[in-house]
C-alpha cells in the first residue's frame, strides 16, 4: 500500500507558533500531497510536492520531502486560529490518491 | 472559482433503500472519483472513473456500488440495498488530467448519508 501515515494525529499549539506534521509513506511516488479539511468540510488541496523535489514553499507552508527515508513534513508557520483543521497527506496512484489517518491541529488563542 | 457541487448534502434511508448521491464535477476535469469517511476516520477511495469507465476501484466498492455519468455534466453514486454500515459521509472529488501527471483532486463538500 501507498498509503502514508501521519505523526502525531493530533497536535495542539498556541496562536503565532509553529506546526510540524509529520507523514510516512511506504511505496515509491511520484509525488507527495498535502490537504486540509475543516470539521465536516471536503479536503482543500494545499500543496504537492513532486519526487525529485526535495523542499517547497508557499505562504506560510514549507513541505520537505525524503524519498530515502519515504518521508515528508509539512510546516506551518505562525499560526493562525483559522489553521485549526484536519491535515492529510496523500500518495497519488496510477488513477487514485490515498491519505493517510491525518493530524488533528487546533490552534488556541 | 469553479468547484464541485454535491447534492443532497444530507440524506437519510432506511437500510435496504436504493440511494443515489450526486455531483457536478469542475466542467472541464476529465477524471471523477468518489470517496467516503466514516465519522472520525481516515478518508478512503472508492473509485475512480474515466471516459465512462471505472479505472480502478477499492475493496469497499462491491457489487453494490455504482457509478454513472448519465449526461455531459453529472457524476452519481448509487449504492443499491444500504447497510447500517454505509453510513459516511462522501465525498465526489475531480481532475483535470491524470494524475500520473501531478494532478491534484478538487473536492466537493460531500453528502452526509445516514442508514437508520
Amino acid at each position: 500500500s501507498q498509503q502514508g501515515e501521519e505523526d502525531p494525529q493530533a497536535l495542539s499549539i498556541q496562536e503565532g507558533e509553529n506546526a510540524t506534521m509529520n507523514c510516512s509513506y511506504k511505496t515509491s511516488i511520484n509525488n507527495l500531497q498535502w490537504y486540509r479539511q475543516n470539521s465536516g468540510r471536503g479536503l482543500v488541496h494545499l500543496i504537492l510536492i513532486r519526487s525529485n523535489e526535495r523542499e517547497k514553499h508557499s505562504g506560510r507552508l514549507r513541505v520537505t520531502l525524503d524519498t530515502s527515508k519515504k518521508s515528508s513534513s509539512l510546516l506551518i508557520t505562525a499560526s493562525r486560529a483559522a489553521d485549526t483543521a484536519s491535515y492529510f497527506c496523500a500518495t497519488s496512484g496510477a488513477s487514485k490518491i490515498i491519505f493517510g489517518s491525518g493530524t488533528r491541529l487546533s490552534i488556541r488563542p | 472559482e469553479p468547484e464541485v457541487t454535491q447534492t443532497p448534502s444530507h440524506q437519510v434511508t432506511q437500510m435496504g433503500q436504493e440511494v443515489i448521491l450526486r455531483c457536478v464535477p469542475i466542467s472541464n476535469h476529465l477524471y471523477f472519483y468518489w470517496y467516503r469517511q466514516i465519522l472520525g476516520q481516515k478518508v478512503e477511495f472508492l473509485v475512480s472513473f474515466y471516459n465512462n469507465e471505472i479505472s480502478e476501484k477499492s475493496e469497499i466498492f462491491d457489487d453494490q456500488f455504482s457509478v454513472e455519468r448519465p449526461d455531459g455534466s453529472n457524476f452519481t453514486l448509487k449504492i443499491r440495498s444500504t447497510k447500517l454500515e454505509d453510513s459516511a459521509m462522501y465525498f465526489c472529488a475531480s481532475s483535470r488530467d491524470r494524475l500520473s501527471t501531478n494532478e491534484k483532486l478538487f473536492f466537493g463538500s460531500g453528502t452526509q448519508l445516514s442508514v437508520l
